[in-house]
């Protein structure tokens, strides 16, 4: 089974504070997304990474910014957190195959920033 | 503009009755449509795929339907149980990586 774990399911923190979201895959997937899922918004892809160092912007990258300096990990960075960053983070994964490429989803990070 | 749309936004169904919910899309050129279901406090989890030349797809009690001319889908519960109450969300493959989601249709079932 594809296993996609994000670091904690749950997070509060304050405004102004930096805060680090982690992701790990174990199926050896090339690409790998941030999204934030808002009610009534759907997901939105805020950063995606096709390859070890190699990151591209997504919809809303704006307050954000990632790392990959391993296959398997992709982080998710907030420099200073603001509370409209106040979201649930869903971190996926998938092959480069882009004809079926089903995105295997982490169970989400919920934060909210106070 | 969501080039994906999905209706209705949330519905209330009693156990063991059918449902279909409704997904319109604008995505163009199209590589595939995926149904998933979302689990409250959960990631989503891939339900169906259907390429362009596919109308109809199964998996247990969903089927997935498309016709690709009107950019429609359809996803029909059949013999609802308490354990598919949950978000289901379509999600449009252009010829690339990057995926477009609806908003998702919430699914309560009552006993």
């Amino acid at each position: 089974d594809v296993k996609v774990t994000q670091s904690s399911r749950y997070l509060v923190k304050r405004t102004g504070e930096k805060v680090f979201l982690e992701c790990v895959q174990d199926m050896d997937h090339e690409n790998m997304f941030w999204y934030r899922q808002d009610p009534g918004l759907g997901l939105r892809l805020i950063y995606f990474s096709y390859d070890v160092k190699m990151k591209e912007k997504g919809d809303i990258p704006e307050g954000y910014s990632v790392s990959r300096e391993k296959k398997e990990r992709f982080s998710l960075i907030l420099e200073s957190a603001s509370t409209n960053q106040t979201s649930m983070y869903l971190c996926a994964s998938s092959f480069r195959d882009t004809v079926h490429n089903e995105q295997f989803f982490g169970p989400g990070t919920r934060l909210t920033v106070l | 503009k969501n080039q994906v749309e999905q209706s209705p936004q949330s519905l209330i169904i009693l156990e063991g009755k059918n449902c279909t919910l409704q997904c319109n899309y604008t995505v163009s050129p199209f590589s595939n449509l995926r149904w998933y279901k979302q689990d409250t406090g959960r990631g989503p989890v891939s339900l169906t795929i259907m390429t362009f030349s596919e109308n109809t797809k199964s998996n247990g009690r969903y089927t997935a339907t498309l016709d690709a001319d009107t950019k429609q889908s359809s996803l029909h519960i059949t013999a609802s149980q308490l354990s598919d109450s949950a978000s289901y969300i379509c999600v449009v493959t252009p010829n690339d990586y990057k995926l477009s989601f609806g908003a998702g249709t919430t699914v309560t079932v009552r006993a």
